[in-house]
């Protein structure tokens, strides 16, 4: 069983649908959760993060750790054809530590 | 300004070959990462480095060879080249923070391709 679990999909949805972006995950020494976004042929990049359980907000984007459940999400409201692209949860005990990754989940918003 | 570059974006070589591939960073980070992410999109970590020493070996073939002539620069060199070699190579910085989280920024990727 790999450490952090995610549906790759493809996941396809008309614009200004609500995503739902899901990772599970093993090791209950991960702090630090975090949600970075892939374009075709670029490096990731990071979106939001957030340190143990909670919330986070940023503009159309959501996220949500539940450690208790050991489950991750991340919302994308109002979804724009530019969101479309690999979603990638990664997680990591602490600073300084090398990142774990999901398998990215493919978006794809129609207009 | 590319804060992350790597060098080539794209390679192509046959097996048995040997090849490096060049990554630097100019964010100052204290800390260089590299990735692989294979035909599935599933990125994950080889090598770390901080202040040019090795932190982080995962299980890797000791045909790949990581090299940091300084901080700022973290080489990849990979001898005899084997098809399964054939992926996405990531290198990454960070700057190490022992008080709270340290985004890592990645390069463009060199798309490695073994014939």
């Amino acid at each position: 069983q790999k450490e952090v679990e995610q549906d790759p999909g493809p996941l396809s949805v008309p614009e200004g649908a609500i995503v739902s972006l899901n990772c599970t995950y093993s090791n209950s020494a991960f702090q630090y959760f975090m949600w970075y976004r892939q374009y075709s042929r670029k490096g990731p990049e990071l979106l939001m993060y957030t340190y143990s359980s909670g919330n986070k907000e940023d503009g159309r984007f959501t996220a949500q750790v539940d450690k208790s459940s050991k489950y991750i999400s991340l919302f994308i409201r109002d979804s724009q054809p530019s969101d479309s692209a690999t979603y990638l949860c990664a997680m990591s005990p602490g600073a300084g530590y090398a990142l774990n990754f999901g398998k990215g989940t493919s978006l794809l918003v129609t207009p | 300004d590319t804060a992350v570059s790597q060098t080539p974006k794209y390679l192509v070589t046959q097996m048995g070959n040997d090849k490096s591939i060049k990554c630097e960073q100019n964010l100052g980070h204290d800390t260089m990462y590299w990735y692989k992410q294979d035909s599935k999109k599933f990125l994950k970590i080889m090598f770390s480095y901080n202040n040019k020493e090795l932190i982080i070996n995962e299980t890797v073939p000791n045909r790949f060879s990581p090299k940091s002539p300084d901080k700022a620069h973290l080489n990849l060199h990979i001898n005899s080249l084997e098809l399964g070699d054939s992926a996405v190579y990531f290198c990454a910085s960070s700057q190490g923070n022992p008080w709270g989280f340290a985004e890592a920024f990645f390069g463009q990727g060199t798309r490695l391709t073994v014939v």
